[in-house]
C-alpha cells in the first residue's frame, strides 16, 4: 500500500506570495495533520482535520489555513509568505481522530523556501 | 502544559557501540510518549511508543525505551548501533487535547552520528 504522499517535493516562493501544499493520506485513513519543521527544530503542530472538520489548531497565524476533501486528501494554504515560513511541511495521517493507539504516519514532506 | 526536552543535540558513537538518547518530559497528567526517527530527506517514522503497561518498550530496528515516572524520563537505547542508524531522533508526547486530537509535541531532536 502507498504511504502518505505529499506534493510538491520542493517549492521556492518569494515574500508576499501564496502557496498551496497537498497531502494524500494512506488509504482508509480519515485524519490528516499538518506540522511545520523549521531547520534544526522539532515539528510544530499546525492543524488536524478529521472527516473534513478541523479538530485542532496550533499556535499559527491566520495566514495559515487548511481543508480536507471528501476523499480525505488535504491542502495547506499559506498566504502572505514571510521568510520565517521557510521550513519542511509534514503531513501525517491516521485512522481516527485522536485515539491514543491511533498511530500517525508521516509523509516525506514539502520543503518550502521563501526568498 | 506538556513538553519534552532532549538534552543532547548530537550524539557521536562508533559502530557496534551502545547508545542512549535522552528525553525528559514535563506533564501534570498522564503521558503518552513516542520516539520517531527521521532519516536524511525523509519524513518521520515511528520507532516505538509508550501508552501504558510495561515500562520497557521495544521498537523497530532493535531500539527500546524505558518509561521512568519518578525521573520523568523516556530514554531511547540500542545495544549495538550500525552506520545505517545515523539519523535525527525525536521524542514526542501527545498534546493536551487528550482524546480529542492526536496532536504531537516534539522535542528539538538528537542527531545520532554513527562513525565506522
Amino acid at each position: 500500500d502507498a504511504g502518505v504522499t505529499q506534493s510538491p517535493t520542493h517549492l521556492i516562493k518569494t515574500r508576499g506570495q501564496q502557496v498551496t501544499l497537498r497531502c494524500s493520506p494512506i488509504s482508509g485513513h480519515k485524519s490528516v495533520s499538518w506540522y511545520q519543521q523549521v531547520l534544526g527544530q522539532g515539528p510544530q503542530f499546525i492543524f488536524q482535520y478529521y472527516e473534513k472538520e478541523e479538530r485542532g489548531r496550533g499556535n499559527f497565524p491566520d495566514r495559515f489555513s487548511a481543508r480536507q476533501f471528501p476523499n480525505y486528501s488535504s491542502e495547506l494554504n499559506v498566504n502572505a509568505l514571510l521568510l520565517g515560513d521557510s521550513a519542511l511541511y509534514l503531513c501525517a495521517s491516521s485512522l481516527g481522530a485522536g485515539g491514543l493507539t491511533d498511530t500517525q504516519y508521516f509523509g516525506p514532506g514539502t520543503r518550502l523556501t521563501v526568498l | 502544559a506538556q513538553s519534552v526536552t532532549q538534552l543532547d543535540s548530537q550524539v557521536p558513537v562508533f559502530e557496534e557501540a551502545p547508545v542512549e538518547l535522552r528525553c525528559n518530559y514535563s506533564s501534570s497528567v498522564s503521558v503518552y510518549l513516542f520516539w520517531y526517527v527521521q532519516y536524511p530527506n525523509q519524513g518521520l517514522q515511528l520507532l516505538l511508543k509508550y501508552l501504558s503497561g510495561s515500562t520497557l518498550v521495544k521498537g523497530i530496528n532493535g531500539f527500546e525505551a524505558e518509561f521512568n515516572k519518578s525521573q520523568t524520563s523516556f530514554h531511547l537505547r540500542k545495544p549495538s548501533v550500525h552506520i545505517s542508524d545515523t539519523a535525527e531522533y525525536f521524542c514526542a508526547v501527545i498534546g493536551p487535547y487528550g482524546g480529542a486530537t492526536n496532536k504531537l509535541i516534539f522535542g528539538t531532536g538528537t542527531l545520532l552520528a554513527v562513525q565506522p
